[in-house]
Order: C-alpha cells, then sequence, then structure tokens
C-alpha cells in the first residue's frame, strides 16, 4: 500500500511564475490537508479538502493561493504569481474517512519550492 | 500563533540515554499527535494520545498529557543514532470543524551522539 504521494519533490520557479504541486492520498482515504512549513519552523495548516469540497480554508492566504481535490485525479495547490517567500516545503497529508475527530494523518515526503 | 511550543528548542545527547522532550499548548484539545522529522524529509507519525488519556506507550517511547497544565511529553528511552530527527508535536484541536486541523509546535532537534 503506498503511502502519501507528493510530486515534484523539488520545483523551482521564478518570480511571477506558476506552482504547482499535486498530492495523491493514500489508498482509501477520501480527506486532504496541506501545510507549509518554513525553514526551522513547524507545520502550518493550510487547507483541508474532501473530494470536490474544500472543507477548511482558513489557513491558506488570500490571495494567489488555490487549492482543489477533484472527483478524479490527484489534488492540487496551485500557486500563482509566485514571490520570493512563498519558499518553502509543502506537505500533503490524508486521512481515511470515518470518526471525524480522531483520524491520523499521514504526511507525504513534500514539495520544496525554491523561488529565484 | 503556534498552539504548541516545544521545549527544548534542541536536545544533544548520548547513545543509550533517554530523551525527554515537553510540549504546551493553549486552547482545549481532542487529541495530541507526534511525529518525527528527519532532515529533509517529510513527518513519520509516532503516537496519538487523547484527551481522556494519560500515558500512552509504543515501543521506546512514552508520551504522557497533562490536561490540567496543557502539556505532554514524549520520552525515547535507550536512543540510537537512527533517533537523530526533529520532533513535532500536533494538537487536534477541539469542537467539531477544528479537529480535522492540526496545528504543529515549532519542534526539537535531536541529535544523538555515537
Amino acid at each position: 500500500n503506498a503511502g502519501v504521494m507528493q510530486n515534484p519533490r523539488h520545483l523551482v520557479r521564478r518570480r511571477g511564475q506558476e506552482a504547482r504541486l499535486r498530492c495523491s492520498p493514500m489508498k482509501g482515504h477520501s480527506h486532504v490537508y496541506w501545510y507549509r512549513q518554513l525553514p526551522e519552523e513547524g507545520l502550518k495548516f493550510m487547507v483541508y479538502l474532501q473530494k470536490e469540497n474544500i472543507i477548511d480554508e482558513s489557513g491558506m492566504p488570500k490571495e494567489r493561493f488555490s487549492a482543489e481535490f477533484p472527483k478524479e485525479g490527484p489534488s492540487i495547490l496551485r500557486i500563482q504569481q509566485v514571490v520570493r517567500g512563498d519558499s518553502a516545503a509543502y506537505f500533503c497529508a490524508s486521512s481515511p474517512s470515518g470518526h471525524r475527530t480522531l483520524k491520523t494523518q499521514y504526511f507525504g515526503p513534500g514539495t520544496r519550492l525554491l523561488v529565484l | 500563533s503556534q498552539q504548541g511550543e516545544e521545549d527544548p528548542q534542541a536536545l544533544s545527547i548520548q547513545e543509550g540515554e533517554n530523551a525527554t522532550m515537553n510540549c504546551s499548548y493553549k486552547t482545549s484539545i481532542n487529541n495530541l499527535q507526534w511525529y518525527r522529522q528527519n532532515s529533509g524529509r517529510g513527518l513519520v507519525h509516532l503516537i496519538l494520545i487523547r484527551s481522556n488519556e494519560r500515558e500512552k506507550h509504543s515501543g521506546r517511547l512514552r508520551v504522557t498529557l497533562d490536561t490540567s497544565k496543557k502539556s505532554s511529553s514524549l520520552l525515547i528511552t535507550a536512543s540510537r543514532a537512527a533517533d537523530t530527527a526533529s520532533y513535532f508535536c500536533a494538537t487536534g484541536p477541539g469542537g467539531v470543524q477544528g479537529a480535522q486541523k492540526l496545528v504543529f509546535g515549532q519542534g526539537t532537534r535531536l541529535t544523538i551522539n555515537p
């Protein structure tokens, strides 16, 4: 059973370009979470999605960032017009459906975004 | 602001010794989880303790939770070089909607010296 898959593992973009980060949850998991980690810091929640629904996007910046989890295919975190401050590691996690309060989140290896 | 704060920020011990890391948080929680992160890698889930539990064991790991003090500790016994990593506590806040949003501390960087 493959774990959470993220690609690319490393992404380099110039200021003003778009970054697309993909996440495939573990088999059987229908809940996806995106977190951002700045150097030497802990992870910060960005968004929580279920298939075709954004459940909680309270951690998403108001502009340039968007996320989706379509019925088919991976979840996508999209950053438009990237700036140097977007450089960070972006982690995706997934969890199974079921009791809402006791689900362990399983993390992918992350995508390290560098904005030049 | 971050919910959890780990203490110490960095810890260096000799192989075979025990390592204790602490985590404090501010608001009510449903559960508290500990994760390990090796340098440049993703997070590995270690253990989850529910708000109505006081202590939990998993192999060489022992986690305690004191909800009255809003604190938790992670003890790694008989440390090994492979335990070198950053360790994060993450809280699942109380409330139905908030239960899904893990709030991470800054982490403790543990170094095990051979």
